[in-house]
């Protein structure tokens, strides 16, 4: 079975300063999709970034960036710039590309804090 | 273009009692998806329904079951409450084909005393 792991619950971050979300994971798919979402204190998960592992260029979307390493099995999340709207818990997410194996796996999340 | 919604909001349920939590897909959706989240975890996957079918099911009780209804909207039912219950409920949607992503909604509280 597929698994999740982020080993920071909590980071903190300057405002205008750059950040690095940490996640690894473990499977013996060759091909699967990896996530980041963020969700803010209104709860609502949002989609930040998406990879898919047979592309080897790092997902890019804004100030967001990854840096996914699939021999490694590591995809962190840098956030630069960062802004207090940045503020929220982001969690690393598993997919299987097999239909029937469509659900997300999550890690337990980073709590990211953004000082003024 | 609306996205995902759910209803209620917040909920608040005592042992042994049932629950039915709804959900409304983003606009063209046809897969929902329900995860749960307890306090300070990452969401965990409980079933998926597409074309009206449970398509797959993670590690939870037959007490949580669900329904999808033509329009594509789908119910999380659950009997028996107990206290473990009490948790964030989120509904995701996708197309059951091609783009793989998930779109979640607000979610449901629930709290179970």
């Amino acid at each position: 079975a597929q698994t999740v792991t982020q080993s920071q619950p909590e980071m903190s971050v300057q405002e205008a300063e750059t950040v690095t979300l940490s996640c690894t994971y473990d499977t013996s798919e060759s091909d699967y999709y990896l996530f980041w979402y963020k969700q803010p204190p209104s709860r609502q998960m949002i989609l930040v970034i998406r990879q898919e592992a047979y592309k080897q260029q790092n997902a890019t979307e804004n100030r967001f960036s990854v840096n996914f390493q699939k021999a490694a099995k590591s995809f962190s999340l840098k956030i630069s710039d960062s802004q207090l709207g940045d503020a929220a818990m982001y969690f690393c997410a598993y997919r299987s590309v097999v239909r029937s194996q469509g659900n997300l796996i999550f890690g337990k999340g980073t709590k990211l804090s953004v000082k003024p | 273009d609306a996205g995902v919604t759910q209803s209620p909001t917040h909920l608040i349920k005592t042992r042994g009692q049932q629950v039915t939590l709804r959900c409304s897909p983003k606009s063209g959706h046809d897969t929902v998806s329900w995860y749960q989240q307890a306090l300070g975890q990452g969401p965990q996957f409980i079933f998926q329904y597409y074309e009206e079918e449970e398509r797959q099911r993670g590690n939870f009780p037959d007490r949580f079951s669900g329904h999808q209804f033509p329009n594509y909207s789908s119910e999380l039912n659950v009997n028996a409450l107990l206290l473990g219950d009490s948790a964030l409920y989120l509904c995701a949607s996708s197309l059951y084909t091609g783009n793989y992503e998930q779109y979640f909604g607000p979610g449901t509280r629930l709290t179970v005393t």
